[in-house]
């Protein structure tokens, strides 16, 4: 069985400042990683993912998250954060391609000016 | 590409009534669609994979008779909420896999449905 936790449902950081939202997740096999962002009222975005090869994985609107076997984490940083980074973001494992996906709790980031 | 549109984003019922909501993939031709309920300040809780042509697979827990699943064609799934009360008041968000993007896992959410039930 697979599980995702992600530690602080709240996430509050100046605008400028690093944000950083942590994912660990559990899998008994190598897992793909994903994190996706959700608006108020609309479905989820994908940022990112991590499939296999390099570890270090970049996404849309200057998300990273690096994937790290011996910490079971996949924690989402992005050195800036900008008030249109308001959102809540999911982090979600599935044990392949074509497996059920399983999702975190989420995060609510605020920016405050 | 790859886009999942839902339908209606919002709506509103009384008790007992029930209510259809359509996930459409407008650019690609899913196999497998998911639908899923979300809590207020919760995660997504996976209710069912729907499978053109075939049965839905319900997750334990998940009323078959009350949330009917029907996938007719390659690119529509409809989820009928049936019988519908206040506490299945909640936002339904479905998705899909492009299979012509391999096996990345990646899933397409549509827009979400928001069912308030009166």
């Amino acid at each position: 069985a697979q599980s995702v936790t992600q530690l602080g449902s709240h996430v509050s950081v100046s605008e400028g400042a690093l944000v950083l939202l942590r994912c660990n997740y559990s899998s008994s096999v190598p897992p793909y990683l994903f994190w996706y962002v959700q608006y108020p009222n609309q479905g989820l975005q994908l940022l990112l993912k991590y499939t296999t090869g390099a570890t270090l994985v970049k996404g849309i609107n200057g998300f990273e998250a690096e994937f790290k076997k011996s910490e079971t984490s996949f924690h989402l940083t992005k050195p800036s954060a900008h008030m249109s980074d308001a959102a809540e973001y999911f982090c979600a494992v599935s044990d392949g391609g074509y497996q059920k996906v399983t999702f975190g709790i989420g995060t609510k980031l605020q920016v405050i000016p | 590409g790859a886009v999942v549109s839902q339908h209606p984003s919002w709506v509103i019922c009384k008790s007992g009534t029930s209510v259809k909501i359509e996930c459409r993939s407008l650019d690609f031709q899913a196999t497998t669609m998911f639908w899923y309920r979300q809590f207020p300040k919760q995660s997504l809780m996976l209710m069912a994979t729907s499978n053109e042509g075939s049965k839905a697979t319900y997750e334990q827990g998940v009323e078959k008779d009350k949330f009917l699943i029907n996938h007719a064609s390659l690119t529509l799934s409809t989820l009928t909420v049936t019988s519908a009360h206040p506490e299945d008041s909640s936002f339904y968000i479905c998705s899909a896999r492009d299979p012509d993007r391999g096996q990345t896992g990646e899933l397409f959410f549509g827009e979400g449905s928001r069912l308030t039930v009166l």
